[in-house]
């Protein structure tokens, strides 16, 4: 089953935070995110593993609740660059460990 | 150090037609993948390859998809015949081991008319 992602789309200014939610209804090893641009593959963010630290890239930094089943991505002071698509991809527990990705978050930062 | 490379990077077919895509992952990668993206969605798990293994093909239309990897490197992935809902673009993810870091290749787009 896909896990949920929130919100579906945000519009921002230069500067301003977000926040974007991952939720799965499966128990979770880890949680990976990732950005696209338009027309563009995917580019790896950052890696959540259950029980590790909160992770951080440039001003982006994500967290892994393992009861919750869920997992955040926090983008401070946005710039231009960080406009995109964000995909959470949760690898379950168990014995298949696979990757499902979210339907994504669409986000687009202004000047 | 080179990326994912995926050939071709767009194909226009009828309904009915066959049509392969390749992919060559990054050296000394185990793991391979192969997914579907529809426009507006995220990327959906097609088939997994760890050396030249299956790992999972759950969801892999088997009727009328079919991908192999040779030699556990090159990995192509065939569509025979193609349907209009297999529009999409097609990308190929290459790891070192299983639940790591994904790097994804440039992508096939594929139209079916």
């Amino acid at each position: 089953q896909q896990p949920v992602q929130s919100p579906q789309a945000v519009i921002l200014r230069e500067g301003e935070d977000a926040v974007i939610n991952c939720s799965s209804s499966k128990a979770l090893y880890s949680v990976h995110w990732y950005r696209q641009k338009h027309g563009e593959a995917p580019v790896f963010l950052m890696i959540l593993l259950k029980g590790g630290e909160q992770k951080g890239h440039e001003k982006i930094s994500a967290s892994f609740n393992e009861k919750k089943q869920q997992s955040s991505l926090y983008l401070t002071a946005s710039q231009l660059s960080y406009s995109g698509t964000y995909f959470c991809g949760p690898f379950s527990s168990g014995s298949a460990r696979q990757l499902t990705f979210g339907s994504g978050t669409q986000l687009t930062v202004l000047p | 150090e080179a990326g994912v490379a995926q050939s071709p990077r767009y194909k226009i077919i009828e309904k009915r037609q066959s049509v392969a895509f390749w992919c060559n992952p990054i050296s000394g990668h185990a793991t391979l993948y192969w997914y579907q993206q529809i426009l507006g969605q995220g990327p959906k798990l097609l088939i997994q390859f760890q050396n030249n293994g299956v790992v999972d093909d759950s969801q892999l239309p088997k009727d009328r998809f079919s991908a192999e990897r040779l030699k556990g490197v090159d990995s192509t992935l065939k569509i025979q015949p193609a349907k209009l809902e297999d529009s999409a673009v097609y990308l190929c993810a290459s790891s070192p081991r299983s639940q790591e870091t994904q790097y994804f290749g440039p992508g096939t787009r594929l139209l079916v008319l």
